[in-house]
């Protein structure tokens, strides 16, 4: 079965600070890790994906099999950082998103 | 392109009553996901319609059902409406060639 935990449902960091949104997941397979992020009053909207290995918005999130695990980060968070989410998986079919309850992170100044 | 599109915004229904939900893809776009989203929780699978067919289905009772139309289009149809239907429905486009799934605004229904 596939599994997604974020285990912080809130996270509050100063402007400036390091940043860390935790994912953890279970699957037996190879995985599609994404996160996705939702500012006030938006659509929620691809950040990024594991496979591309891209840096969005100073973001960058690797995969570590190990401890399977999918940890978002960013050395010097922004107040325009300050939104909800969400970290999901995506099985071998490549078909459905599996979602975490995300977290909802807070920059203030 | 305006992106995925969903309608309506929102939606306020009675307890046993039938909801259609409707959703326009991304263009280019030929694969439609719809996903519960309950307060406070990450959006739920519930299924995937791609060449107009079920491709893949969560674990949501019969009472949720879907259509795809030739112009790729998409339908999530409620039977027998219970309050805990009341939620967040998200429509999510992708093409077949990608993994990628872009999502709609959303439309709310409340079931009273």
């Amino acid at each position: 079965a596939q599994r997604v935990t974020q285990p912080e449902k809130l996270l509050s960091v100063f402007k400036g600070a390091p940043v860390e949104l935790k994912c953890n997941y279970s699957y037996s397979g190879s995985p599609e890790l994404f996160w996705y992020v939702q500012y006030s009053r938006q659509r929620l909207q691809l950040l990024l994906r594991h496979i591309s290995r891209e840096s969005i918005k100073g973001f960058t999130a690797d995969l570590n099999k190990g401890e399977t695990s999918f940890h978002l980060k960013k050395p010097f968070a922004q107040e325009e950082d300050s939104a909800m989410y969400y970290c999901a998986l995506s099985g071998d079919s490549g078909y459905a998103l599996n979602f975490g309850k995300g977290t909802s992170l807070l920059v203030t100044p | 392109d305006a992106g995925v599109t969903q309608s309506p915004t929102h939606l306020i229904k009675t307890r046993g009553q039938q909801v259609t939900l409707r959703c326009s893809p991304k263009s280019g776009h030929d694969t439609v996901s719809w996903y519960q989203q309950a307060l406070g929780q990450g959006p739920q699978f519930i299924f995937q319609y791609y060449e107009e067919e079920e491709r893949q289905r969560g674990n949501f009772p019969d009472r949720f059902s879907g259509h795809q139309f030739p112009n790729y289009s998409s339908e999530l149809n409620v039977n027998a409406l219970l309050l805990g239907d009341s939620a967040l429905y998200l429509c999510a486009s992708s093409s077949s060639l990608a993994y990628e799934q872009y999502f709609g605004p959303g439309t709310r229904l409340t079931v009273t």
